[in-house]
């Protein structure tokens, strides 16, 4: 069975400071992997996915995330955090061929000190 | 892009009556739709996958006698909490795969609160 580890429950960082959330899989087959961010009391909105080909994925609010396929990894990265970047970001990963289904870690939560 | 909307955003009911959650693709089909709950403060478990013009496909553990989902058409998908009970409080949220690259559209959630 698939399944999705992000490790850090809660991180901190400084306004500027760069960022990166980790995330570790595990699944037999070549994975689509997402990340997702959610604040309070709302949805969740795409941030990027990989699929395939480049493994650098670049995403929308500056984050980028790296598929590392020997670390079964999708480490999500912003070089300058701002203060409302401050949210539950969630990783998840889905299978091949029918990506719609997905399996979510735990989350981290990001809090953003000025 | 694909949007997915969810009504109702928030909802009260009292315990026992049910309550029917709507989770729409507005521009794109969606012969498959996803539900999830998600308690406060954690992450979100997979229910049930909706498939349009059959029944659903109930995760283990999910009682589909009182989660009732229907997927009427390739935009609709509703959810009923049926004999609502306080425990079934939650967030509940529906996902759709759409343009481009069968990317995963997520509603805006329903909270629903039982009393």
């Amino acid at each position: 069975a698939q399944s999705v580890t992000q490790p850090d429950i809660h991180i901190t960082v400084s306004e500027g400071a760069s960022l990166e959330l980790r995330c570790n899989y595990s699944y037999g087959a070549t994975p689509y992997l997402f990340w997702y961010v959610q604040s309070p009391g709302q949805g969740l909105q795409l941030l990027l996915k990989y699929f395939s080909g480049d493994t650098l994925v670049q995403g929308i609010k500056g984050f980028e995330a790296e598929f590392k396929r020997s670390q079964s990894s999708f480490n999500l990265r912003k070089p300058s955090v701002h203060w409302s970047d401050a949210a539950e970001y969630f990783c998840a990963v889905g299978y091949t061929g029918t990506a719609s289904k997905l399996t979510f870690g735990t989350g981290t939560r990001l809090q953003v000190t000025l | 892009g694909a949007v997915v909307s969810q009504h109702p955003s928030r909802v009260i009911c009292k315990s026992g009556t049910s309550v029917k959650i709507e989770c729409r693709s507005l521009d794109f089909q969606a012969t498959t739709m996803f539900w999830y709950r998600q308690f406060p403060k954690q992450s979100l478990m997979l229910m049930a996958t909706s498939n349009e013009g059959s029944k659903a496909t109930y995760e283990q553990g999910v009682e589909k006698d009182k989660f009732l989902i229907n997927h009427a058409s390739l935009t609709l998908s509703t959810l009923t909490v049926t004999s609502a009970h306080p425990e079934d409080s939650s967030f509940y949220i529906c996902s759709a795969g759409g343009p481009p690259g069968n990317t995963i559209y997520f509603g805006e959630g329903s909270w629903l609160t039982v009393v």
